[in-house]
């Protein structure tokens, strides 16, 4: 299976400040037929299901704001809140969708 | 577009129950679809996936063998059979569906509760 791996576990970030959360899979998810990487990236908020932010790996979803981006290719991803509000605060999981296994992160706590 | 889950329930070890999640807004035949787990206060764990045709299905190494996944288009709706529940199945189980252009989650249920314990 391919090893999604997060850092950092947690992140602290003033309100209006970036922040950037990184995503590292154990084998490239970038497939070279149609060159698109194969990552997305969730928001979940407490006592809420996850919700969709980012596909192939930069690629906003629609209605999502943004200052959400993302970026990276192969192994190395990453999201980048450009200006941090309040209700950013959540967990976020990168996924990736290359393998008919699929696998998330273990997640990244974003506090303020 | 809409997911309801149902189903989740305290189960003793070894035993079995069955999830249901009711789609709205679009045909379940129409989308891939995905039950996707997160056990109390830890992260998101995938563990099936079938095809909008019915034709495919895969499953977690944790839940291959115990777990079935199906659905049925006259209901519009998606379903795992869980068998032989252990204590580790204990867990907020969500559906989810795929994208249109890929198989990202772009919908996702609120989730049921399943709880074992004897």
């Amino acid at each position: 299976d391919i090893v999604m791996t997060q850092s950092p576990d947690s992140l602290a970030v003033s309100l209006g400040e970036r922040a950037t959360i990184n995503c590292k899979s154990s084998q490239s998810v970038l497939y070279s037929s149609n060159n698109r990487n194969y990552l997305a990236w969730y928001q979940q908020k407490a006592g809420q299901p996850p919700k969709l932010l980012i596909y192939w790996a930069s690629t906003r979803e629609s209605g999502v704001p943004d200052r959400f981006s993302g970026s990276g290719s192969g192994t190395d991803f990453t999201l980048t809140i450009s200006s941090l509000q309040a209700e950013d605060v959540a967990v976020y999981y990168c996924q990736q969708y290359y393998s008919t296994q699929y696998t998330f992160g273990q997640g990244t706590k974003l506090e303020i | 577009v809409q997911l309801v889950e149902s189903g989740g329930r305290l189960v003793q070890p070894g035993g079995s129950l069955r999830l249901s999640c009711v789609a709205s807004g679009f045909p379940v035949s129409g989308h891939s679809m995905n039950w996707v787990r997160q056990a109390p206060g830890k992260g998101l764990e995938w563990i099936s996936y079938i095809r909008g045709s019915a034709d495919m299905t895969y499953y977690a190494d944790s839940v291959q063998g115990r777990f079935t996944i199906s659905r049925d288009s006259a209901n519009n709706s998606l379903y795992l059979q869980m068998n032989s529940v252990r204590d580790e199945d204990t867990a907020i189980y969500y559906c989810s569906r795929e994208g249109d252009s890929g198989s990202f989650a772009d919908s996702w249920g609120q989730g049921t509760l399943v709880t074992v314990s004897s």
